[in-house]
């Protein structure tokens, strides 16, 4: 069973509405959680960080993070064609320094 | 933006070659990591290294090597290729404390015929 559970998708949304993506996990030790963007053939570009349970806001993106449940999410308001990317959730424990569980990573498609 | 940088982008190679994956990162950072992602997969660790000849293995097996003479350079080595070796290859670093924040190359293409 993986540690990091997400739906590869594609996830297709008109211009404009919101792209909603989200992974759970199963290691409750998992403090940190990261959500990164993948271009094609380009390395990941990381969007928001957040430690441990909460909330947090980045222009169009928020990030969710609730422990209780394992279970992440990312928010894009107001979604650009530019946008479509595949999406990476990636977590670690606190004493793992940059060794992350990621998951497969969400294709999503803007269409203008 | 982070600066790390990684070459070849993209290599094609014969079976038995043996080949070197180049990164190199201007940010001064002491944590660098190797990690290999098949299309449509997730990233897997193979290396990482916490400073000057420190080097450890990921959570994924991997029959490749690493070496750490300098804190900016991070580079693996395949003795000899064979066709499962066919992947990508991104190298990423971190800095030591304040956030745990990971950024990463372009990543390096590899294919093996």
């Amino acid at each position: 069973q993986k540690e990091v559970e997400q739906d590869p998708g594609p996830l297709s949304v008109p211009e404009g509405a919101i792209v909603s993506l989200n992974c759970t996990y199963s290691n409750s030790a998992f403090q940190y959680f990261m959500w990164y963007r993948q271009y094609s053939r380009k390395g990941p570009e990381l969007l928001m960080y957040t430690y441990s349970s909460g909330n947090k806001e980045d222009g169009r993106f928020t990030a969710q993070v609730d422990k209780s449940s394992k279970y992440i999410s990312l928010f894009i308001r107001d979604s650009q064609p530019s946008d479509s990317a595949t999406y990476l959730c990636a977590m670690s424990p606190p004493d793992s320094w940059g060794k992350l569980q990621f998951g497969a990573g969400t294709q999503v498609v803007v269409t203008p | 933006e982070a600066d790390i940088y990684q070459t070849p982008r993209y290599l094609v190679i014969g079976t038995g070659k043996k080949i070197t994956l180049e990164c190199s990162q201007t940010m001064g950072h002491d944590k660098m990591y190797w990690y290999q992602q098949d299309p449509g997969m997730e990233l897997h660790l193979i290396h990482y290294s916490y400073g000057v000849n420190s080097t450890e293995k990921g959570d994924l097996s991997s029959e490749s090597t690493v070496s750490r003479i300098r804190t900016e350079h991070f580079p693996l080595t395949l003795e000899s290729a064979r066709p499962s070796h066919t992947s990508q290859y991104l190298c990423a670093s971190s800095a030591t404390g304040g956030k745990n924040t990971i950024y990463f190359g372009e990543g390096s293409w590899l294919t093996v015929v």
